[in-house]
């Protein structure tokens, strides 16, 4: 059973910090992974994708991704607390469908 | 910007009744999928649709489900008979390739009573 994990949180943080959330996948063939951002009772907003090993950056979002650790995160500078959501990670394993992890709530304290 | 849309947004049915939950992709995307939440848990996928046939599904898609792409521009799920256990948010996504990202409508709130 192919598997995407993360922490449920609820992670805090102040305005103005650097939010750091975590994922682990247990498909080591997987190949692209996605973090979407979904606020409560809303869609999956998808915030970045990531495909090869290292560091992609967007703006205040950076994703980064170790294959060999099976490990993929998501660095958000300047916190601010419009970004209190839940993140979620997805994984996709060259098949026809995402696995998402349960998602970590962030909490930006003003 | 293209997005993908759906509706009903909420739709309220009685145990055992038929529903057709309506998606339209966007509109270059050629890969299509279907997505449920139960409340408070994590997305689940159902199934994926290409090229006019299913290219995937889920031990949740059985024979009580079925999509449909019924012209050039909606994709549609259907529950034949719906359960208690069916409520939760639907939701519709598109992707123009198998490996590039999918975007997600902004749902159906299924209520089975």
């Amino acid at each position: 059973q192919k598997e995407v994990e993360q922490n449920s949180g609820p992670l805090s943080v102040p305005e103005g910090a650097i939010a750091s959330l975590n994922c682990t996948y247990s498909d080591r063939g997987s190949q692209s992974f996605f973090w979407y951002r979904q606020y409560s009772g809303k869609s999956p907003e998808l915030i970045m994708s990531i495909y090869s090993n290292g560091d992609k950056e967007d703006g205040r979002f950076t994703a980064q991704l170790n294959k060999a650790s099976q490990y993929v995160s998501l660095l958000i500078r300047d916190s601010q607390p419009s970004d209190s959501a839940t993140y979620l990670c997805a994984v996709n394993s060259g098949t026809y469908k995402y696995i998402f992890g349960t998602g970590t709530r962030l909490k930006v304290l003003a | 910007e293209p997005e993908v849309t759906q509706t009903p947004s909420h739709q309220v049915t009685q145990m055992g009744q038929e529903v057709i939950l309506r998606c339209v992709p966007i509109s270059n995307h050629l890969y299509f999928y279907w997505y449920r939440q139960i409340l408070g848990q994590k997305v689940e996928f159902l199934v994926s649709f290409y090229n006019n046939e299913i290219s995937e599904k889920s031990e949740i898609f059985d024979d009580q489900f079925s999509v449909e792409r019924p012209d050039g521009s909606n994709f549609t799920l259907k529950i034949r008979s719906t359960k208690l256990e069916d409520s939760a948010m639907y939701f519709c996504a598109s992707s123009f390739n198998r490996e590039n990202e999918q975007y997600f409508g902004p749902g159906t709130r299924l209520t089975v009573t």
